[in-house]
């Protein structure tokens, strides 16, 4: 059982929109910030997203965060087949005193 | 380009003790937070250990305190995790991780850069 909650899976086709979820509480999301990953099996995880929407260099546009309360949002635009992988929202947890992972929502292109 | 290269997996009877290495390339180690990560069979990335740029300051998940350890040695450019009192529930992949800045004296959850991980199998 994961501290932060994320859509069990995400699918699309070349070209759409998906969002993935991620919900936590007031000792994670609420008050700090959330950063996102992508992880394909066998591969080494790559830092998406940080400080809630911010993109690291060579990270390309059609990935954005957002974040409202305790849960925060990834989006992916343009949807391409290298997409699919695993995606896992992250953020520190106060009452734990350490970071925390959601489950993980592994997105499908059809 | 970073580099980030594990080592030390392999099978450990439970009970057992296994050390990982993580060797760093291309930046100075030094000035970084450091971490551990780690993916079960068929689960999600679990954090498992962290430690300050200077090594001052450790911190553990819960699932592992107190069987395991974190350490650096900045003038080898290396990180460890000792792993005693190894369990079937310690199977996994290690990642080793770096942070996002350079800013070392604390530890977050910006993992800027990952290895490939080494491979922990416990099991009799």
């Amino acid at each position: 059982q994961s501290v932060l909650t994320q859509s069990p899976s995400a699918s699309g086709t070349p070209g759409q929109r998906v969002t993935i979820s991620c919900s936590g509480s007031s000792s994670n999301i609420g008050t700090n910030t959330v950063n996102w990953y992508q992880h394909l099996p066998g591969t080494a995880p790559k830092l998406l997203i940080y400080r809630d929407n911010q993109r690291p260099s060579g990270v390309p546009d059609r990935f954005s965060g957002s974040k409202s309360g305790t849960s925060a949002s990834l989006a992916i635009s343009g949807l391409r087949s290298e997409d699919e992988a695993d995606y896992y929202c992250a953020a520190w947890d106060d009452s734990l005193n350490g970071p925390v992972f959601g489950g993980g929502t592994p997105l499908t292109v059809l | 380009e970073v580099q980030l290269l594990e080592s030390g997996g392999g099978l450990v009877q439970p009970g057992g003790s296994l050390r990982l290495s993580c060797a760093a390339s291309e930046f100075t180690f030094s000035n970084y937070a450091m971490y551990w990560v780690r993916q079960a069979p068929g689960k999600g990335l679990e954090w498992v250990s962290g430690i300050t740029s200077n090594g001052h300051s450790t911190y553990y998940a819960d699932s592992v305190k107190g069987r395991f350890t974190i350490s650096r040695d900045n003038s080898k450019n290396t990180l460890y995790l000792h792993l005693n009192s190894l369990r079937a529930e310690d199977t996994a992949i290690y990642y080793c991780a770096r942070d996002r800045t350079a800013f070392g004296l604390i530890i977050t959850s910006q993992f800027g850069f990952w290895g490939q991980g080494t491979l922990v199998t416990v099991s009799s």
